[in-house]
This record gives C-alpha cells, sequence and structure tokens, in this order.
C-alpha cells in the first residue's frame, strides 16, 4: 500500500498570504488529521475529518480550517498567514481516527516557512 | 484541560547505554500511543498500551503503562546509534495530546 502523501513538501509564503496544503490518506483510510510541529510547542492537534465530517477540533484559531473529499482526501487552509505559523504540517490517515484504537500514519510533512 | 508532560526533553546517553523518557497525564488516558521521528523524518508509530499496568516489549524498547492510566514510560536498552531521535508520546483522552518529546543523542 502506498502511504501517506503530502503536497507540497515545502512551501515559502508572505505574511498576510493564504496557503492550502494537501493529504491522501492510505487506501481504505477514513480519517485524516492535522497536527502542526513547532521545536516550541512539539505536536499540536488541529483538527481530524472522518467521512467528510470535522470530529475534532484542537485550540488553534480559525484562520485554520479544514475539508475532507468523498475520496478521504484532505486539504487545509491557512488564511492571513503569520510569521508564527512558519511549522511543519503534519497529516496522518488511520482507519477509525482519534477516537479508535488504530495506528495514526503519519505523512511527511509539508514543511511552510512565512516571511 | 487535559495536558501530557514528557520528560526529560533532552538526553545524551553514551552508546549501550539505557535510556527512559516519562509521560504524565493530567488526566486518566484511555490508552497511550509512542511514536519515533527521525531527524528530517515525521513519526513513526511504535505502540499502543490500553490496559492498565500493560507492559510491552519490541527487542530492546520496553513499554509500560501506570497502573492509573495516567502514566507511561519507555526505556531503551543497551542503546545504539539507530536509536537517535525523539520519543513522543500521544495520550488519548478527550483528545489526542502529544508530549513534547524527549531528543535521544547518541554518543559513540
Amino acid at each position: 500500500k502506498a502511504g501517506v502523501t503530502q503536497t507540497p513538501r515545502y512551501l515559502i509564503k508572505t505574511r498576510g498570504q493564504q496557503v492550502t496544503l494537501s493529504c491522501s490518506p492510505i487506501s481504505g483510510h477514513r480519517s485524516v488529521s492535522w497536527y502542526q510541529q513547532t521545536p516550541g510547542q512539539g505536536l499540536q492537534f488541529l483538527f481530524e475529518y472522518f467521512s467528510e465530517t470535522q470530529r475534532n477540533k484542537g485550540n488553534f484559531p480559525g484562520r485554520f480550517s479544514g475539508r475532507q473529499f468523498s475520496n478521504s482526501r484532505s486539504e487545509m487552509n491557512v488564511s492571513t498567514l503569520e510569521l508564527g505559523d512558519s511549522a511543519l504540517y503534519l497529516c496522518a490517515s488511520s482507519l477509525t481516527g482519534t477516537v479508535g484504537l488504530d495506528t495514526q500514519y503519519f505523512g511527511p510533512g509539508t514543511r511552510l516557512t512565512v516571511l | 484541560g487535559q495536558q501530557v508532560m514528557q520528560i526529560p526533553q533532552y538526553q545524551h546517553v553514551q552508546e549501550g547505554e539505557d535510556f527512559t523518557t516519562y509521560c504524565n497525564s493530567s488526566t486518566t488516558l484511555s490508552n497511550i500511543q509512542w511514536y519515533k521521528q527521525r531527524p528530517g523524518g515525521h513519526p513513526v508509530f511504535l505502540i499502543q498500551l490500553v490496559k492498565s499496568g500493560e507492559v510491552k516489549k519490541q527487542k530492546r524498547l520496553t513499554f509500560q503503562f501506570g497502573e492509573a492510566k495516567k502514566n507511561s514510560s519507555l526505556h531503551i536498552t543497551a542503546t545504539q546509534t539507530t536509536d537517535v531521535g525523539t520519543y513522543f508520546c500521544a495520550g488519548r483522552g478527550d483528545k489526542i495530546i502529544f508530549g513534547k518529546g524527549t531528543r535521544l543523542h547518541i554518543l559513540p
């Protein structure tokens, strides 16, 4: 099986711009979770989508949003970028998601740099 | 709110020495998972603990889940250079919360 793929792998934006990141989960997985990883804060949960519905949400401002399509692919959008949004954005897929007991498989991440 | 504290933040050990990282949750967890992230890589699932007092082993790695399901540990015996990386715990309560990780450096 192919693993979790994320595009693009690297992105440079300027403050005020918006960005869309994409995640394709492992075939058959219906849950996609998004995380922000920074050296200072570690891995922080953004949100989880399961069968096109947001099932869980972390403590991030409304500038961070996401969606999931019928094929389970997911996108994450960040509007009005701030310098502090520079981070590695990881998505993880699993069969049943954060409420289940199964494994989360992480993608390679998208490295976002905001100038 | 739910918090997961992980210590130590960094650990330097000589190759062959043992290593332990600890996770403590402010609330009772339904389960806890451990991940390893190599430098420049992404987190890779290691194991999941569900039962109170559970102990699991994977070769040189030993994982424990506390009786109260609020703490967990990962112990590596006789570290090797391939063990380098950051080890994260992820506790599941109302939400999934990751510890900030323990970065392991191996001195040859």
